[in-house]
């Protein structure tokens, strides 16, 4: 089982600065096969981005996706007070489908 | 409009059995791979079981295994989740959730707004 650890648990930050949430594998995703998504309180997962990089329909273009391998990193780069909300990443490729345990976005 | 609207969620005694559904809309649901993903109270998410669009193939984490069985009846655009000798730590909030279209690999796109299941005495 792959195993994500996402980093930091927390993120304190202003609107208007730029957001980097770490997503790290215990071992090699398949080929370009990792998600994130966002989760607001009450509400259910929105996918942001799917093959690393790839916004989903009608994520805005200052949600950004990279890495490789190993390491992968989301970036908001101008953070809207709507944007303040738990971040998990995921891997599709290998069974099961494993998540990272969160990272909470908040407003400083 | 895609929708997926689960049901069934409750209160059930350990041991006890439930039986979630999840009616789609809005897209054709044989041609898609679903899920069930659960959150437990202040937790992350929790891949659970998935199904192929046909439904002959199926796949279970290692921790439901044996005790719940997922499924679907595409006339109906409907798809299920069997919860037996349900325990506390099966206490969550139930998601379906939908691979895209085609894909034989996808991540979830489209999310249901979740069915609370509490097992307690």
């Amino acid at each position: 089982e792959i195993v994500l650890t996402q980093s930091p648990g927390t993120l304190s930050l202003s609107p208007g600065e730029r957001a980097t949430l770490s997503c790290r594998a215990s071992q090699s995703v398949t080929s370009t096969f990792l998600a994130w998504y966002q989760q607001k309180p009450g509400q259910a997962p929105r996918l942001l981005i799917y093959g690393v990089s790839s916004r989903a329909t009608g994520i805005p273009d200052r949600f950004s996706g990279s890495g490789s391998g190993t390491d992968f990193t989301l970036t908001i780069s101008r953070l809207e007070p709507e944007d303040f909300a738990v971040y998990y990443c995921q891997q599709y490729g290998s069974s099961p489908r494993t998540f990272g345990q969160g990272t909470k976005l908040e407003i400083k | 409009e895609v929708q997926l609207l689960e049901s069934g969620g409750g209160l059930v005694q350990p041991g006890g059995s439930l039986r979630l559904s999840c009616a789609a809309s809005g897209f054709t649901f044989s041609s898609c791979a679903m899920s069930w993903v659960r959150q437990a109270p202040g937790k992350g998410l929790e891949w659970v079981s998935s199904i192929s669009g046909s439904g002959g193939s199926t796949s279970y984490a290692d921790s439901v295994r044996g005790r719940f069985t997922i499924s679907r009846d595409n006339s109906r655009s409907t798809l299920f989740l069997q919860m037996n000798s349900l325990r506390a730590e099966d206490t969550a909030v139930y998601y379906c959730a939908r691979r895209p279209s085609g894909a034989v690999i996808g991540p979830f796109d489209y999310w249901g707004q979740g069915t609370l299941v509490t097992v307690s005495s």
